[in-house]
This record gives structure tokens, C-alpha cells and sequence, in this order.
């Protein structure tokens, strides 16, 4: 079974520039998710998909990071302007049970660094 | 924000000694998690114990919980510097399909 796929596993941008990550979650997982990781830290979510709906937007700076679901599958995670402060590890998770947080299932993350 | 807590934040150990990570949260849970990570990779899931168990094991991972203490423990048995790594705990509500992780512990296996 293939895992949780991201990509570009790195990206190095200047700052105020668009930057855009991509997930393929595991298949027939309904449930999404975004976190971003900064360095020493654990992950800290940004946004949960159920399908193709975003039902948990609330750490997601709207100001400058968008995402989108199409039609409950893939995802896709932008950030327009980028800031110094955006540098991190972006991860995607999928899971199976959307009732009750159970094992989540994490991509390789991409590494996002703006100079 | 994080709710759970490691400590130690960081582990030196020889290879074949066990290591044991603590977690302290705040809020009452539906279940607690640890999850490793390699460095440079994403996160792994390792073991689910549910706040009605107080003991679970899985090959040489035992983890226990005390809900009335609000913490939890990972020991790894006879560890091999395969071990190395980031290790997680996240906590899931009761409500509300989100888990909020720890800061980490960073554990290295010397061989």
C-alpha cells in the first residue's frame, strides 16, 4: 500500500514570493490533514479535511495560506506572500476515522526555507 | 499550542540500555499517541493507548498512562541505534477529530 505522498520534498524561496505544496493521501482515507513543524517543535495543525470539506480552519493564517481539496483526494497547500517566518517543514496526514483522533498516517513533509 | 510535554527533551544512551520518555498534557483525552521521527522525515505511529488502559505493549515498546496525573511514559527495551530518533506524544480529545503533539524527545543510541 502506498504511504502518504508529498511533494517537492524541498523548496527554497525569496520571500514574498508563492510557494505551493501538494498531498496524495492513502487511499479511501477520507480525512486530511495539514501541520506545519518548526524546528525543534512537534507538529501543530493548520488545517483537517473531511473529504472535500475544510472543518478545522482555525490555525490556518488566512491572510496569506490557502488550501483546497478537490474532489476529497488530493490537496494542496499555498502560501502567498511567503515570510521569513514560513520557513518549516510542512507535513500531510491522512487517517481513516474522522469520529475520533486514531493513528494518523504522516508524508515525508516539505521542507519550505525563505531567504 | 501544545499540550503535551516531554521530558527529557533529550536522551544519550548506549545501545542495548533502555530509554524511557515522559509525557505530561493538561486537558482530559480520548486516547494518547507516540509517534517517532527520523530526521528528515515524516512522523511515524507507533502505539495508541486509549484513558481507560493503563498499560500497553508492542515488541519491545511499553507505554503506560495515569489520567489522574495527566501523563503517560514510552520505554523503549534493549535499544538498538536503529532507535534514533524524535520521539512524539499527541494527545486526541474526547471531541473533535485533532491531535495536539508534544514538543518532543530526542533520543540517540550510541553504538
Amino acid at each position: 500500500e502506498a504511504g502518504v505522498v508529498q511533494s517537492p520534498r524541498y523548496k527554497i524561496i525569496e520571500k514574498k514570493q508563492p510557494v505551493a505544496f501538494w498531498c496524495n493521501p492513502i487511499s479511501g482515507h477520507n480525512t486530511l490533514y495539514w501541520y506545519r513543524q518548526n524546528l525543534g517543535q512537534g507538529p501543530e495543525l493548520l488545517i483537517r479535511y473531511e473529504n472535500e470539506e475544510a472543518v478545522d480552519d482555525s490555525q490556518l493564517p488566512k491572510d496569506r495560506f490557502s488550501a483546497e481539496r478537490l474532489k476529497g483526494v488530493d490537496s494542496t497547500l499555498k502560501i502567498q506572500p511567503a515570510e521569513l517566518g514560513d520557513s518549516a517543514v510542512y507535513l500531510c496526514a491522512s487517517s481513516l476515522d474522522r469520529r475520533v483522533p486514531y493513528e494518523q498516517y504522516f508524508g515525508p513533509g516539505t521542507r519550505l526555507t525563505v531567504t | 499550542s501544545q499540550q503535551g510535554e516531554e521530558d527529557p527533551q533529550a536522551l544519550s544512551i548506549q545501545e542495548g540500555e533502555n530509554a524511557t520518555m515522559n509525557c505530561s498534557y493538561k486537558t482530559s483525552i480520548n486516547n494518547l499517541q507516540w509517534y517517532r521521527q527520523n530526521s528528515g522525515r515524516g512522523l511515524v505511529h507507533l502505539i495508541l493507548i486509549r484513558s481507560n488502559e493503563r498499560e500497553k505493549h508492542s515488541g519491545r515498546l511499553r507505554v503506560t498512562l495515569d489520567t489522574s496525573k495527566k501523563s503517560s511514559s514510552l520505554l523503549i527495551t534493549a535499544s538498538r541505534a536503529a532507535d534514533t530518533a524524535s520521539y512524539f506524544c499527541a494527545t486526541a480529545p474526547f471531541y473533535g477529530n485533532k491531535l495536539v503533539f508534544g514538543a518532543g524527545t530526542i533520543l540517540r543510541v550510541k553504538s
